[in-house]
């Protein structure tokens, strides 16, 4: 199937700590974001990383670091992880063969921080 | 800042009836517009995209763009239960770095 994948589904964690999201994409895009979507549904741009260069870097935390190993992957680790942390994260992807823009969303990564 | 504005409803609309979802957005020089529906618990999934003034039809939906007076809307023609899910409007402004403003969403209900 092609797609985007992430790893994992769901996560659980304690305040304070350390924790990395990956993201895979099999489309042949070149571009992938992360986004956050919190409890009110918001559906927030986080970073953009094109052929692994970062070109969207928004208002984040600096305890977010995204990585990207190639143009298909994308992952996204969290240092120090906070209460507010808590939300749904989605990759995305786009690039040749869509139209502008369209982009391609992941199933998300549920991360509740306690 | 640059927004983009949904009413977050719910809105009901009967079976087989149609529903209108609308969106307005704050910068005239946006050139690509999107449609996401997002079931909970799910991702959201692109149902439809616009760049150009008019209309644009595929299957029972269609999309409407008024750059003008800047809103677009989505048209779901004979409403089906499975359309229940939000409706998410995204908007692109920075032309060349692909980037979605999203807004918060419709969340629509199709009464069998």
């Amino acid at each position: 199937d092609t797609a985007v994948s992430q790893t994992p589904k769901y996560l659980v964690t304690q305040m304070g700590n350390d924790k990395s999201i990956k993201c895979e994409q099999n489309l042949g895009h070149d571009t992938m974001y992360w986004y956050k979507q919190d409890s009110k549904k918001f559906l927030k741009i986080m970073f953009s990383y094109n052929n692994k260069e970062l070109i969207i870097n928004e208002t984040v935390p600096n305890r977010f670091s995204p990585k990207s190993p190639d143009k298909a992957h994308l992952n996204l680790h969290i240092n120090s992880l906070e209460l507010g942390d808590s939300a749904v994260y989605f990759c995305a992807s786009s690039g040749p063969g869509t139209s502008f823009y369209e982009q391609y969303f992941g199933p998300g990564t549920r991360l509740t921080v306690t | 800042q640059k927004e983009v504005e949904q009413n977050s409803g719910p809105l009901s609309v009967p079976e087989g009836a149609i529903a209108s979802l609308n969106c307005t957005y704050s910068d005239r020089g946006s050139q690509s517009f999107f449609w996401y529906r997002q079931y909970s618990g799910k991702s959201p999934e692109l149902i439809m995209s616009i760049y150009s003034n008019g209309d644009k039809e595929d299957g029972r939906f269609t999309a409407q763009l008024n750059k003008a007076s800047q809103y677009v809307s989505l048209l779901i023609r004979d409403s089906q239960p499975s359309d229940s899910a939000t409706y998410l409007c995204a908007v692109n402004y920075d032309f060349g770095n692909e980037k979605l403003t999203f807004g918060t969403g419709t969340r629509l209900t199709i009464i069998p």
